[in-house]
């Protein structure tokens, strides 16, 4: 079993629809979450990081924790079609001195104009 | 634009050869990450260096090795390739060995065939 689950999709949704993304974990030392955003044959690209439980917004994008639940999740307001790639969680343990993120599988997601 | 160049972009080579890989990392970061990305084992963590000094390592193979020189430069070098190396290949790198936000690169695709 993985130590970070997430959806594959694809997930396909009109413009302006809200969409929500999804990972569970299992390993309960993860303390800080992520999520990249990554184009087609580019780079990822952090979106938001949080160490807490409960919700972080960032204009469009709101990042939920819930670590009782060890389920995270991303929603996307008044989707556009630049929105379309693959997003990604990732996860860390705080203690150490390196960040070795772990990564979901990714979900593919196009907004539809 | 990450900041974060690797080269070359697209590697073409046979089974059993070497390659290297080459990142430098964002100005002012100490910290190079390496990942490989493939469709059945999605963004793997590989290696971390800090400084010029391995600080963690993931799934490496012992095929696979990794530097930092004291330019802050980085290259990973794939020997005795198989055909289940081929993948992308990723450097992010960020301002110190316990950041939060590392960036990544935009790839080194290698096929082999």
């Amino acid at each position: 079993q993985k130590e970070v689950e997430q959806d594959p999709g694809p997930l396909s949704v009109p413009e302006g629809a809200i969409v929500s993304l999804n990972c569970t974990y299992s390993n309960s030392a993860f303390q800080y979450f992520m999520w990249y955003r990554q184009y087609s044959r580019k780079g990822p690209e952090l979106l938001m990081y949080t160490y807490s439980s409960g919700n972080k917004e960032d204009g469009r994008f709101t990042a939920q924790v819930d670590k009782s639940s060890k389920y995270i999740s991303l929603f996307i307001r008044d989707s556009q079609p630049s929105d379309s790639a693959t997003y990604l969680c990732a996860m860390s343990p705080l203690r150490g001195s390196a960040r070795q993120l772990t990564f979901g599988s990714g979900t593919q997601l196009t907004v539809l104009p | 634009d990450s900041g974060v160049t690797q080269t070359p972009k697209h590697l073409i080579t046979a089974t059993g050869q070497r390659v290297t890989l080459r990142c430098s990392p964002r100005s002012g970061d100490l910290s190079v990450y390496w990942y490989q990305q493939s469709l059945d084992q999605g963004l793997q963590f590989l290696i971390q260096y800090y400084n010029g000094e391995e600080r963690a390592k993931g799934n490496i193979l012992e095929r696979f090795s990794a530097q930092q020189f004291p330019d802050l430069h980085s290259e990973l070098n794939l020997s005795s390739l198989e055909l289940g190396d081929s993948a992308l290949y990723f450097c992010a790198s960020s301002v110190d060995e316990g950041t939060d936000t590392q960036y990544f690169g935009p790839g080194t695709r290698l096929t082999v065939l």
